[in-house]
């Protein structure tokens, strides 16, 4: 069974950093491009990032650009999300979801929650 | 700001048809294939159609997608309680450069 466990969110004052990881089990986590995919508090759902099988390439809302890292770990089956300079409009539900295609994310995890708040 | 647009909300009452609509322009919709997602109240996202018409494995053939120019549409047939949810569309611009979601539809089961 495909699982997918995101973990490290919180409350955070603006300007503060945060670290996301998603881990993955149930699917041969190599193969696979991942994603961000974000949801502020009664809105709709905002692709965030997304890395390649090997990590060769990562792609970026604007954003989000060069504040958040997107990184895996094939080893430990794990992705991450290093979140900088983080602004109240960052507050949102983060997702890490698998990528079946462009577009299409196959599997997602349950959320953590990220609140950007002095 | 979405850049595909779907009507806020949309009802029925228990075996009844509902449809949705996701309205794009040539950059997206017209050009490239649209997903669907379903969000339970509380939970995350789940793949319901993909490449407008296909079903995931476990996915009722009560619901299905269909696309026509820069729109689609996801019909619900036989509308039951639990199809109470957010429903998304999704797809690939070009002019973007990017993946976009659509502004999302509440479903309501009168």
């Amino acid at each position: 069974e495909v699982q997918l466990v995101e973990s490290g969110g919180g409350l955070v004052q603006p300007g503060g950093s945060l670290r996301l990881s998603c881990a993955a089990s149930g699917f041969t986590f190599s193969t696979y491009w991942m994603s961000w995919v974000r949801q502020a508090p009664g809105k709709g759902l905002e692709w965030v990032a997304n890395i390649k099988e090997d990590g060769s390439e990562k792609y970026y809302i604007d954003s989000v650009k060069g504040r958040f890292t997107i990184s895996r770990d094939n080893a430990k089956n794990s992705l991450y999300l290093q979140m900088n300079s983080l602004r109240v409009e960052d507050t949102a539900v983060y997702y890490c979801a698998r990528d079946k295609a462009v577009t299409i994310w196959d599997y997602w995890g349950q959320g953590t929650l990220v609140t950007v708040s002095s | 700001q979405s850049v595909l647009t779907q009507p806020p909300s949309a009802s029925g009452t228990p075996g009844q048809r509902v449809t949705i609509s996701c309205s794009g322009s040539r950059s997206n919709i017209g050009s490239n294939t649209v997903n669907w997602y379903q969000q339970l109240p509380g939970t995350a996202p789940k793949l319901l159609i993909y490449n407008n018409n296909q079903w995931p494995s476990g996915v009722p053939d009560r619901f299905s997608g269909s696309k026509s120019g820069t729109s689609a549409s996801l019909a619900i047939s036989g509308l039951q309680s639990e199809d109470e949810a957010d429903y998304y569309c999704a797809a690939w611009d070009d002019s973007l450069n990017g993946r976009v979601f659509g502004t999302g539809t509440k479903v309501t089961v009168l």
